[in-house]
C-alpha cells in the first residue's frame, strides 16, 4: 500500500496565531514529500519540495518564511503557517513520493485551514 | 505555467456508460504521466500511471492511452458507476521531476 496520512484535518484558528500541519507516509519511507494548497474548484498548486534532511525547496511567490516545513524523518514531514492570516485559508494537502527516480505521488487527505 | 491542460471542465455520463476523460500536454521532456481522482472535501487518489515508453496500461476498469505524436493522455472509464463522480486530474513530469497538474474534470455520472 501507500497510505498517506495528514493532521489536523480541519483547523480554525485566530489571525495572527500559526498552524502546524503533520503530513506522515504510513506505510513506506518518503525520501521526498510535497506540499500543495488548493482552492476551491481549482487545481493543485504545488508550493514547496520537502526533502528529508535538508531545506525544502519554494516555488516561486512561495514565501518560506510564512511556511516552514521542516522535514525531519522518512516518514514525517510538517508544515507550519506563520502568523495566520484570513487569505491563507486553504485546503493544504501534502503528497509523498515512493520509490525513487520521482515516481508516483501518493497524496493525504487534506487540511482544511480556516482562518478568522 | 501548466504544461498540462483538459480538454473539457466537465463530462455528464450516463450510469453504465464507458466515459473519457482527455488531456493534452504541452512539455516534449514530459516521460511519466499519472491521473487522479479527487472527491469533494478530500485528497487525491492514485488512479492509474503510464511512461512514456508505453501507449496503453489497463488497471481495474480503467484505461490509460497515451499519444506521444500529437501529447494527448485519455483515461477510459469502463461501465461508468456513481461511485465514479469526481474530480479528475492528469499530472506530468519531465524526467522524475515535480508534478505538473491539469485543471482538473469533473465527470458527473446520472442515474
Amino acid at each position: 500500500g501507500a497510505v498517506v496520512s495528514q493532521h489536523p484535518s480541519w483547523v480554525i484558528c485566530k489571525s495572527g496565531t500559526s498552524v502546524k500541519i503533520e503530513c506522515r507516509s504510513l506505510d513506506f519511507q518518503a525520501t521526498t514529500m510535497f506540499w500543495y494548497r488548493q482552492f476551491p474548484k481549482q487545481s493543485l498548486m504545488l508550493m514547496a519540495t520537502s526533502n528529508e534532511g535538508s531545506k525544502a525547496t519554494y516555488e516561486q511567490g512561495v514565501e518560506k518564511d510564512k511556511f516552514l516545513i521542516n522535514h525531519a524523518s522518512l516518514t514525517l514531514s510538517t508544515l507550519t503557517v506563520t502568523s495566520a492570516h484570513p487569505e491563507d485559508s486553504s485546503f493544504y494537502i501534502c503528497s509523498a513520493a515512493k520509490g525513487t527516480s520521482g515516481v508516483a505521488q501518493y497524496f493525504g487527505p487534506g487540511t482544511r485551514l480556516l482562518v478568522l | 505555467g501548466e504544461s498540462v491542460g483538459l480538454h473539457l471542465p466537465t463530462l455528464s455520463v450516463q450510469e453504465g456508460d464507458n466515459s473519457i476523460i482527455n488531456c493534452a500536454y504541452s512539455n516534449s521532456a514530459s516521460d511519466y504521466f499519472i491521473w487522479y481522482k479527487q472527491e469533494s472535501g478530500k485528497g487525491p487518489q492514485f488512479i492509474i500511471d503510464i511512461r512514456s515508453n508505453m501507449d496503453k496500461r489497463q488497471g481495474q476498469r480503467v484505461t490509460v492511452l497515451l499519444n506521444k505524436t500529437v501529447k494527448h493522455l485519455s483515461l477510459q472509464i469502463a461501465a461508468t458507476q456513481p461511485g465514479d463522480s469526481a474530480v479528475y486530474f492528469c499530472a506530468d513530469s519531465p524526467r522524475g521531476g515535480k508534478l505538473s497538474f491539469g485543471a482538473g474534470t469533473t465527470v458527473t455520472v446520472r442515474a
